[in-house]
């Protein structure tokens, strides 16, 4: 079956440092979505991706999927503590009605 | 609206015991989800609905039932509870899926179950 890992799976960076996850399914997606989740909370769909080479921006945060549509990274620029949760990257397969989250990545601040 | 909620927040269970965990969504979203969420980890399929009267299994669905009797709700049932099935249980909806449409998944706030 399909399988979505993200490394690493936890991050501590110092409040202004940049933060990247990556993403790597073992099959080809017809799209990735990433979410948030913050500590006890549920999680909140960031982005979704859907063309090979794709590159999107919200404010801070810069998502990309690889031109194979097999792999996706999303990068912070300058964290805040407001950054602070795990993040998920989810895959769904070509005529797939089933997303496979990955395994996520916790980032924590340092202020 | 709303959006996903579920009841209960909270439940401590004995071994052996039965619970349905209930979750209503109000945005018509054809699609609908359980996962369970163990501590530090990821999501885990359960359940998952592309209908009224169309439920299907996900990654883990031994030990958990489902229906889907209308487009609001879709009620988990948990029979004969074990210890290996405490966890934090999201449902989550969803109004398309496929054809390069916007696919967001709405989240309910979870209910955290115990089974002692």
């Amino acid at each position: 079956g399909q399988q979505v890992m993200q490394i690493p799976q936890y991050q501590h960076v110092q409040e202004g440092e940049d933060f990247t996850t990556y993403c790597n399914s073992s099959t080809t997606l017809s799209n990735i979505q990433w979410y948030k989740q913050r500590p006890g909370g549920h999680p909140v769909f960031l982005i979704q991706l859907v063309k090979s080479g794709e590159v999107k921006k919200q404010k801070r945060l810069t998502f990309q999927f690889g031109e194979a549509k097999k792999n996706s990274s999303l990068h912070i620029t300058a964290t805040q503590t407001t950054d602070v949760g795990t993040y998920f990257c989810a895959g769904r397969g070509s005529g797939n009605e089933k997303l496979t989250f990955g395994t996520g990545t916790r980032l924590t601040i340092i202020p | 609206n709303a959006g996903v909620t579920q009841t209960p927040k909270f439940r401590i269970l004995k071994i052996g015991q039965s619970m349905t965990l209930q979750c209503t969504q109000d945005m018509n979203h054809n699609y609908m989800y359980w996962y369970r969420q163990d501590p530090g980890m990821g999501l885990k399929l359960i359940y998952y609905s592309v209908g009224a009267g169309i439920t299907d299994k996900g990654e883990v669905p031994n030990g958990y039932n489902v229906s889907r009797s209308t487009t609001e709700d879709f009620p988990l049932r948990l029979e004969l509870a074990a210890p290996s099935q405490t966890s934090v249980y999201f449902c989550a909806s969803s109004p398309n899926v496929g054809s390069g449409a916007q696919e967001t998944q709405y989240f309910g706030p979870g209910t955290r179950l115990l089974v002692l």
